[in-house]
């Protein structure tokens, strides 16, 4: 499995300003990702945080919205920019690991943040 | 692209009921599919998973889920749920080729006492 830690595990920030959350897995993963879940909706993919190369963002998101870093096998950042209340919304961190002895790829979630936009 | 529906989106039952939750998805390929619950106030777990051979798994706490192939299904159930299966419960699919997952809408059961 993958233990993985978020910070902040919530906030509440005032709109136009910008928030950046912090991903740490407790082991090396090739595969990031980071979701959102809005409120009473189900998770959708932002971006896939790829180490050493920019992010591969979905459909709907931007970069300059949601810029993400991936400086090694184990961290990632997920800034949410220019906040608007639309941003409201709990923002996941996931991973990709190897289970089993067929090598499937099991995915796990972090704890989530909790981002309130005034 | 793929996608994954669930019919049911709010399920109220009693404690000793069975459940049944229905999962749908769309997809040309081979798939991995998976059953996440997340219970109040918590994060995100892993119910149970298919990627392939016997399409009845067993996940945990009594869960199970049955892969029909032919109708693009990965129901979820239980034989008799407990105040405790109280939470969101989402279906989804992946790819086998890929890695993105694909999330259904959720399914919010309440199980009374």
């Amino acid at each position: 499995s993958a233990v993985i830690s978020q910070k902040p595990s919530r906030d509440i920030c005032q709109r136009g300003t910008s928030l950046t959350i912090q991903c740490q897995v407790d082991s090396q993963v090739t595969m990031m990702f980071w979701y959102r879940q809005q409120p009473g909706q189900s998770l959708t993919l932002i971006a896939t945080a790829n180490q050493g190369s920019e992010a591969t963002y979905e459909s709907g998101f931007v970069i300059d919205k949601f810029p993400i870093s991936r400086p090694n096998l184990t961290f990632s950042t997920l800034t949410v920019s220019n906040m608007s209340p639309e941003d409201s919304s709990i923002y996941l961190c996931s991973v990709q690991k190897r289970a089993g002895g067929r090598g499937y790829n099991e995915q796990f979630f972090g704890p989530g943040t909790r981002l309130t936009v005034l | 692209a793929q996608s994954v529906s669930q019919h049911n989106h709010h399920v109220i039952l009693s404690e000793a009921a069975s459940l049944e939750l229905g999962c749908n998805y769309s997809y040309g390929g081979t798939v991995n599919l998976f059953w996440y619950v997340q219970y109040p106030g918590q994060h995100l777990q892993l119910l149970l998973k298919y990627f392939s051979g016997d399409p009845l798994v067993k996940g945990i706490k009594g869960f199970e889920a049955e892969f029909i192939k032919s109708k693009f299904s990965f129901n979820l159930r239980k034989p008799s749920v407990q105040w405790s299966d109280t939470a969101e419960y989402f279906c989804a699919v992946r790819g086998n080729a890929g890695n993105m997952l694909t999330f259904g809408g959720g399914t919010r059961l309440m199980v009374k006492p």
